[in-house]
């Protein structure tokens, strides 16, 4: 089974500038998040998706942070404009629709912003 | 989500048995016990998880208090692989349709 698919791994920018991240999730998974690792803390939270709606966005900086799942599968998460402060590691993860067990993460994309 | 406390760090012997404590005494009855554990430069991963009995799997033990205040995850014979920061977290239910809630977790080193 493959699992979550990230990209780009990496990703340097300079503040101000624009950045798309992409998450394609394991076949038939319905729920998608978004988690913001920064160094020496665990992940936190930044958006939740059934299936292609929303279910919690309350932690999403909405004024410069935007996610879509489209069609229920591939997510992307911009950040438009990036502050030094976005430097961090993007994590996706997806789990089944029920009573799922457990959440499978992908690799993650480290982006710098300088 | 309920808090949960761990060390910062905790080392091992290679094919040493390690017990990774968390404690988590505001507990709610229907929280569950998850641990992932998060290896350098990758996404975490699950562990294992309980609500209150004891439970096993190929990769861990977890051993939860009677009260249910505190658990222990186990591994066995700890390998160099086993280096990572490990997550103790509560969920309201299973953490699958459930946003996780990390705290600093426990790294632990393993010295061959």
């Amino acid at each position: 089974e493959a699992g979550v698919a990230q990209s780009p791994r990496y990703k340097i920018i300079e503040k101000r500038q624009s950045v798309a991240f992409w998450c394609n999730p394991i076949s038939g998974h319905a729920t998608l998040y978004w988690y913001q690792q920064i160094l020496g803390q665990g992940p936190k939270l930044l958006i939740q998706f059934q299936n292609n709606g929303v279910v919690d966005d309350s932690q999403l900086p909405k004024d410069r942070f935007s996610a879509e799942r489209l069609k229920g599968v591939d997510s992307t998460l911009k950040i438009q404009p990036a502050k030094l402060e976005d430097s961090a590691v993007y994590l996706c993860a997806s789990s089944q629709a029920g009573l799922a067990d457990t959440q499978y993460f992908g690799p993650g994309t480290r982006l710098t912003v300088l | 989500d309920a808090k949960t406390t761990q060390p910062n760090s905790m080392e091992s012997n290679e094919e040493e048995p390690v017990h990774l404590p968390c404690n988590h005494s505001t507990i709610s009855g229907t929280d569950y016990i998850h641990w992932y554990r998060q290896l350098p430069s990758q996404g975490p991963e699950y562990v294992i998880h309980g609500l209150t009995s004891n439970v096993n799997n190929r990769m861990a033990s977890l051993a939860i208090a009677e009260d249910r205040k505190s658990s222990t995850l186990i591994l066995h014979r700890a390998t160099l692989r086993d280096a990572a920061v490990y997550y103790c977290i509560l969920t309201l239910g299973n953490s699958g349709n459930t946003p996780l809630v990390f705290g600093k977790g426990t790294r632990l080193s393993v010295i061959a």
